[in-house]
């Protein structure tokens, strides 16, 4: 019983580069969430998907797009990577009812050059 | 926009000694939950309060709640070298939509 993991741990990226993050779950979650954090700051929503098949933005959308596979993985892709992309990665999830406690892998540390 | 502001950024203080930070959120709740990020881990939860709870206990983790001032503490008691980490409080990101807005943090360091 893994949980929540990503892969790849750690990447290095150049400027206009593209690349995909991956998320999957073994918890039978059907909430699925990316989330992006930056030195000093918590962590900002980028998309979700409360459900397979669906996806919403989150507060900063722009550059990103999701897919959500199957229920078990939801994907984060960064078409044209920039600089300002640099951060930490996580995914998390959430089963459908209330209390919405979430459950994060460990993350993906991004860097663009 | 960042929901949460937790208070103060950093804390350092001696093992066996109580930890107290503080949380300020802007717009009504649901609940606030606590979490904790262990250095280049993922998050983990802690401990969710209701908005009509006042105060709640986790093993050596007691959680307020004040609607009317918007805010939230979480104290940690007889702390250990374990604890030292970063805590992050949560509220729903609200209005239809769903995920967790966080604030940026207390990073809190237990000295031997």
């Amino acid at each position: 019983n893994a949980g929540v993991t990503q892969t790849p741990k750690f990447q290095v990226l150049k400027t206009g580069q593209s690349m995909t993050l991956q998320c999957a779950q073994d918890m039978n979650h059907n909430s699925m969430y990316w989330y992006r954090q930056d030195p000093g700051m918590g962590l900002r929503l980028i998309y979700y998907s409360a459900s397979e098949g669906t996806t919403d933005k989150g507060e900063v959308p722009n550059g990103y797009n999701v897919s959500r596979l199957n229920k078990r993985e939801f994907s984060l892709r960064l078409e044209s990577a920039a600089p300002s992309q640099t951060s930490v990665y996580f995914c998390a999830t959430k089963q459908g009812a209330r209390p919405f406690v979430q459950y994060f892998g460990p993350g993906t540390r991004l860097l663009v050059l | 926009s960042q929901q949460g502001e937790e208070d103060p950024q950093a804390l350092s203080i001696q093992e066996g000694e109580n930890a107290t930070m503080n949380c300020s959120y802007k717009t009504s709740i649901n609940n606030l939950q606590w979490y904790r990020q262990n250095s280049g881990r993922g998050l983990v939860h802690l401990i969710l309060i209701r908005s009509n709870e006042r105060e709640k206990h986790s093993g050596r983790l007691r959680v307020t709640l004040d609607t009317s001032k918007k805010s939230s503490s979480l104290l940690i008691t007889a702390s250990r070298a374990a604890d030292t980490a970063s805590y992050f409080c949560a509220t729903e990101v609200g209005g239809g939509a769903d995920g967790l807005t966080f604030g940026k943090g207390t990073h809190l360091i237990i000295q031997p």
